[in-house]
């Protein structure tokens, strides 16, 4: 099973927007409603952001928010704030019954 | 409060054999499938393997299938990891999670503080 596809990084200005993809297949990503994003801090546990594509777990802030449009899945980070600069990573089920993360995303708030 | 306490890891030689736990605290383990996930020096995320909250089903990826074991003691709270004919590039970070409610691989909402599993001559 490939690794999910993300941009090595992303930016932007603290307050504005930025979205971050994940490119997969039918077989994952577009096949089921099984699309989450965590956050990861080097050296911190990893953070459930998103999960069934767009769904926030209690205590996210709304600033966080998912989508998908066939084989790629998106988050969108509005409001940029400099403890948003982290690691993010896709994940999705998988056809194989197995469970797929993507490359990752460095989010750099400038 | 729901918490995730690994122990475990250390430095291991290629081909030997390790054994990591993971106790659970803070909510009905046996009502929820939990997972491995590891991340290698410099490297992403990565699944390693899935297990029901009765045992009864165990998932692995291809990396790792035939080697490594995921079990868990519902009477102790404990996932456990067996991992045998360890190879250098296992050499990574490992981290245990809970699985949401209602399926047995999806998204994990609470995590191990992570484990060094350093496979070294």
């Amino acid at each position: 099973q490939s690794a999910l596809t993300q941009p090595a990084s992303v930016s932007g200005s603290p307050g504005q927007s930025i979205t971050i993809s994940c490119a997969g297949t039918s077989s994952d990503v577009g096949g089921y409603n099984y699309v989450s994003w965590y956050q990861h801090h080097p050296g911190k546990a990893p953070k459930l952001m998103i999960y069934d594509v767009s769904k926030r777990p209690s205590g996210v802030s709304n600033r966080f928010s998912g989508s998908k449009s066939g084989n790629t899945a998106s988050l969108t980070i509005s409001g940029l704030q400099a403890e948003d600069e982290a690691d993010y990573y896709c994940s999705s089920f998988t056809s194989s019954t197995t469970y797929v993360f993507g490359t990752g995303t460095k989010v750099t708030v400038l | 409060e729901v918490q995730l306490l690994q122990s475990g890891g250390g430095l291991v030689q290629p081909g030997g054999s390790l054994r990591l736990s993971c106790a659970a605290s803070g909510f009905t383990f046996i009502s929820y499938a939990m997972s491995w996930v590891r991340q290698a020096p410099g490297k992403g995320l990565e699944w390693v393997s899935g297990i029901s909250g009765n045992g009864g089903s165990t998932y692995y990826a291809d990396s790792v299938k035939g080697r490594f074991t995921i079990s868990r003691d519902n009477s102790k709270n404990t996932l456990f990891l067996h991992m045998n004919s360890l190879r250098a590039e296992d050499t990574a970070i490992y981290y245990c999670a809970k699985i949401i409610f209602g399926v047995v691989l999806g998204s994990m909402d609470v995590w191990g503080q992570g484990t060094t599993v350093t496979v070294s001559s």
